[in-house]
């Protein structure tokens, strides 16, 4: 098995809601990521856990939460959002964090905050 | 066809062509370079990757040349088919720097007209 897959694919949500986007790998992958993705532009990293410890938070706002459970799973926690925060989040894994470079994508959660 | 990159965001080939899409990077120390496919409603896939020791990469219909002179990146597919129809970005990692944080160029899309 070499897919990450997310669910939901479509998430529609107003600024007050409270929902969770949610990630799974099958590879024995240690290492997981949250990206977030604008329309025709390129990811931009988010988070990174490595053996289920948040190693990398890129200045991102309180309102995302990540949590990593396990070393399968990654959860990203959305609560009073923005409509600028409407992109596509995408979940990526890798064998671990430094030295293996080959992150394998989900196909992501298309986000829509109203 | 050719790209030059953030002039010409998109590129057009004909079937059976070769496709040539480039890629500036800007951090001299980056140590590691991945083009990675996207898929209209995919994640990013990995295509090919290469070290700064290198400066040339073949895989399969598809070589990378790096060139460290001048910071340029190129990807070279061979007999483009429409399934090559995709967003292609370059990501380097620097050489000091987290394995993880891939930092990723603005995109490329190809576009196979048969």
């Amino acid at each position: 098995d070499t897919e990450v897959t997310q669910t939901p694919k479509h998430l529609v949500m107003g600024m007050t809601n409270k929902k969770s986007l949610k990630c799974e790998q099958h590879m024995g992958h240690r290492a997981m990521y949250w990206y977030k993705q604008k329309a025709k532009k390129p990811p931009e990293l988010m988070f990174v856990y490595s053996y289920e410890k948040l190693s990398i938070n890129e200045s991102v706002p309180s309102r995302f939460s990540p949590e990593c459970p396990n070393s399968s799973l990654l959860n990203l926690h959305l609560h009073a959002l923005q409509p600028e925060d409407s992109a596509l989040y995408l979940c990526a894994s890798s064998r671990k964090e430094q030295g293996d470079y080959e992150q394998y994508f989900g196909p992501g959660t298309r986000l829509t905050v109203t | 066809g050719e790209s030059v990159g953030l002039h010409l965001p998109t590129l057009s080939v004909q079937e059976g062509d070769n496709s040539i899409i480039n890629c500036a990077y800007s951090n001299s120390a980056s140590d590691y370079f991945i083009w990675y496919k996207q898929e209209s409603g995919k994640g990013p896939q990995f295509i090919i990757d290469i070290r700064s020791n290198m400066d040339k990469r073949q895989g399969q219909r598809v070589t990378v040349l790096l060139n460290k002179t001048v910071k340029h990146l190129s990807l070279q597919i061979a007999a483009t088919q429409p399934g090559d129809s995709a967003v292609y970005f370059c990501a380097e990692i620097p050489l000091f720097g987290t394995a993880s944080k891939l930092t990723f160029g603005t995109g490329t899309r190809l576009q196979v007209t048969l």
